[in-house]
């Protein structure tokens, strides 16, 4: 079936360093992936998305590349900050169609120090 | 704009006992999804509600059941709880017509059961 395996954590980095949080899937067809993040005491919230091949998603400086060829869906940042400690879920979609179901990987949490 | 919101935030049961837990969604949306997060686990999807029907469901016993309201609101209902329940129990809601995979979570509903 389908599934998502990530990094085992925890990661902890100085600020400024360069992160790299493995990802890696498993599924029949074509799902979208996304990347959530959940900050202490708060809800999962999406970081980014993509919805096909060579798709990169981006926001706050976060960048994933959806590579079909390695089944994977790596999250890097170039310069991390102290409010980037959180925990990264890498999910993909349910498939036949993005419904709202979530295969979620086990999360990898980030400490970033000062 | 009210997020996705959950109640109880903290509950405590006892084995055998059964326990409600409730969701109102993002304003707009119109479908709900349940996840249970174990500690230091990915969610895992429980069912999801749309036009007050369960659309898909996750490889969780009958013991768990739900419901949705014409106000879209939804309940997660367990029944004859195990030590294995516990868990943080979270709610997610999207606009179906949206078919983006997004999802918006609220913070969670943490059981114990003892």
């Amino acid at each position: 079936g389908n599934s998502v395996t990530q990094m085992e954590g925890p990661v902890t980095l100085s600020e400024e360093a360069f992160l790299t949080i493995n990802c890696t899937y498993t599924a029949t067809g074509y799902p979208s992936l996304f990347w959530y993040v959940q900050y202490p005491g708060e809800g999962l919230q999406l970081l980014l998305k993509a919805t096909k091949a060579d798709d990169k998603g981006s926001n706050k400086g976060f960048e994933a590349t959806y590579r079909k060829e390695t089944t994977s869906f790596h999250l890097e940042k170039g310069s991390v900050q102290v409010s980037d400690s959180a925990v990264y879920f890498c999910a993909l979609s349910g498939l036949p169609s993005n419904t709202g179901k979530l295969i979620f990987g086990q999360g990898t949490t980030l400490q970033v120090k000062p | 704009d009210a997020g996705v919101t959950q109640s109880p935030t903290h509950l405590i049961k006892t084995r055998g006992q059964q326990v409600t837990l409730r969701c109102s969604p993002k304003s707009g949306h119109d479908t709900v999804s349940w996840y249970q997060q174990a500690l230091g686990q990915g969610p895992q999807f429980i069912f999801q509600y749309y036009e007050e029907e369960e659309r898909q469901r996750g490889n969780f016993p009958d013991r768990f059941s739900g419901h949705q309201f014409p106000n879209y609101s939804s309940e997660l209902n367990v029944n004859a709880l195990l030590l294995g329940d516990s868990a943080l129990y979270l709610c997610a809601s999207s606009r179906d017509r949206a078919n983006t995979g997004e999802l918006f979570f609220g913070e969670g509903s943490r059981l114990t059961v003892l």
